[in-house]
């Protein structure tokens, strides 16, 4: 079984400060995929990043960033000079090799003050 | 390229009830995936459909039925709907191009969101 762990339920931040959101995983499958997930008011997922496991190198796209660490199981995500844009749910999904099956976990509640 | 469609968006419904929800995909995805988001379950995955065929379930009751059809559009049912149904029921579609491997990213809908009274 396949699970992932958001144990941030809400994050509160001034405008322009770093925002961390922590994901810890749990799977058995050897070759697995890591993503994450914006859900703003309106209701629509909308795609952020996603992380091969084979492929541990960081990256930076604009203010977004990533760490993933398999030894620790985790994949961080990092959102860089909040905005007030920014703010909303925030899930982490996890799916195996041929398997089209996402397991979210339970959210992270952005809120970015101006 | 338009984005993954559902209709309707919102709907209610009494107890009993059955309903049908359709969604769309993106114009080449042939895989399309459905989830139910519930304030005390969260996200869980109702099942997935490529090129007509149900290749994957998640644990939810008989009730909870879909289909996909050739244009790769896919519909869900709910018969005998209880008040527990009530949920945000999002629809992914995916481009698929590692038949077998993967897995290739999920692209979400809008949702219809679901009241049972």
């Amino acid at each position: 079984a396949q699970k992932v762990t958001q144990a941030q339920t809400e994050i509160s931040v001034v405008e322009k400060e770093d925002v961390t959101l922590d994901c810890v995983y749990e799977t058995r499958d050897t070759t697995y995929y890591l993503f994450w997930y914006k859900q703003p008011p309106s209701g629509e997922l909308v795609f952020l990043i996603r992380r091969n496991s084979f492929d541990e190198q960081n990256e930076i796209s604009g203010r977004y960033s990533w760490n993933f660490q398999k030894s620790t199981s985790s994949f961080n995500f990092t959102i860089t000079a909040s905005q007030v844009v920014d703010s909303a749910v925030y899930f982490c999904a996890l799916s195996g090799s041929g398997d089209y099956k996402l397991s979210f976990g339970a959210g992270t509640t952005v809120t970015v003050r101006a | 390229k338009a984005g993954v469609t559902q209709t309707p968006r919102y709907l209610i419904k009494t107890r009993g009830q059955q309903v049908t929800l359709s969604c769309s995909p993106i114009s080449g995805h042939r895989s399309v995936s459905w989830y139910q988001q519930t304030p005390g379950q969260g996200l869980q995955f109702l099942f997935e459909y490529f090129s007509e065929t149900q290749r994957n379930k998640g644990n939810f009751p008989g009730r909870f039925s879909g289909r996909q059809f050739s244009n790769s559009r896919s519909e869900m049912n709910v018969s005998t709907l209880e008040l527990g149904d009530s949920a945000l029921y999002l629809c992914a579609s995916t481009n698929i191009r590692t038949a077998g491997l993967g897995t290739d990213t999920q692209y979400f809908g809008p949702g219809t969101r679901l009241t049972v009274l």
